[in-house]
């Protein structure tokens, strides 16, 4: 079944440590996103692609970092995890962005503990 | 700043009861609205989209929205205890931005 994929489903990291979230697609969508969802909050966008064009949020942290090297993958990088970044990653992807075709396609996440 | 609200409850409804929630947004030009469903420690999960004023029904659920009084609210008739969950709803603003979401409101139905 076509479906949004990300490995691993919990990832345990130490303070400072350098960790990579991956993500990968088989619907062929345009769009892939990477959201911060914390207990009890709404998810926060942290970044997305479309295609190969690169949107930051501007209150994303510099310690955040994506690649997108083909339509199907797209990683997350912390570059030094702070005990603040402990929280589940969340990948989706869409079609475009606008309108009704921006129904997203969330992977079953990433919980990230940082120790 | 572009907002999307809702009361983060937990609101409790019994078995059978139609649970209501609901979502106010601040960008009047919005044009695409969804609710997502997530359960404790997993991803959403699509359940309604709505772009037109009025009702919109799948199954036991209804989406309303009302563009004029900017908020869509989501219906649950007979609900069950696999309701149980977190509501989140999102809100398409102009031009091709992301969703926006709102903090969800927590449903708990008791049986």
């Amino acid at each position: 079944d076509a479906m949004v994929i990300q490995n691993p489903r919990y990832q345990v990291t130490q303070f400072g440590k350098p960790v990579t979230l991956s993500c990968s697609q088989t619907l062929n969508h345009n769009v892939m996103y990477w959201y911060q969802q914390k207990s009890s909050q709404a998810p926060k966008l942290l970044f997305h692609y479309y295609d190969k064009d690169f949107n930051n949020e501007a209150d994303t942290p510099d310690n955040f970092q994506s690649r997108r090297p083909n339509t199907s993958f797209c990683f997350l990088d912390i570059r030094s995890p702070g005990l603040g970044d402990a929280a589940m990653y969340l990948c989706a992807t869409s079609r475009t962005t606008g309108g009704s075709n921006e129904k997203l396609f969330f992977g079953s996440g990433t919980q990230l503990s940082v120790l | 700043q572009k907002e999307v609200e809702q009361n983060s409850g937990p609101l409790s409804v019994p078995e059978g009861a139609i649970a209501s929630l609901n979502c106010t947004y601040s960008d009047r030009g919005s044009q695409s609205f969804f609710w997502y469903r997530q359960y404790s420690g997993k991803s959403p999960e699509l359940i309604m989209s709505i772009y037109s004023n009025g009702d919109k029904e799948d199954g036991r659920f209804t989406a309303q929205l009302n563009k004029a009084s900017q908020y869509v609210s989501l219906l649950i008739r007979d609900s069950q205890p696999s309701d149980s969950a977190t509501y989140l709803c999102a809100v398409n603003e102009q031009g091709n931005t992301p969703l926006v979401f709102g903090k969800g409101t927590r449903l708990s139905v008791i049986a």
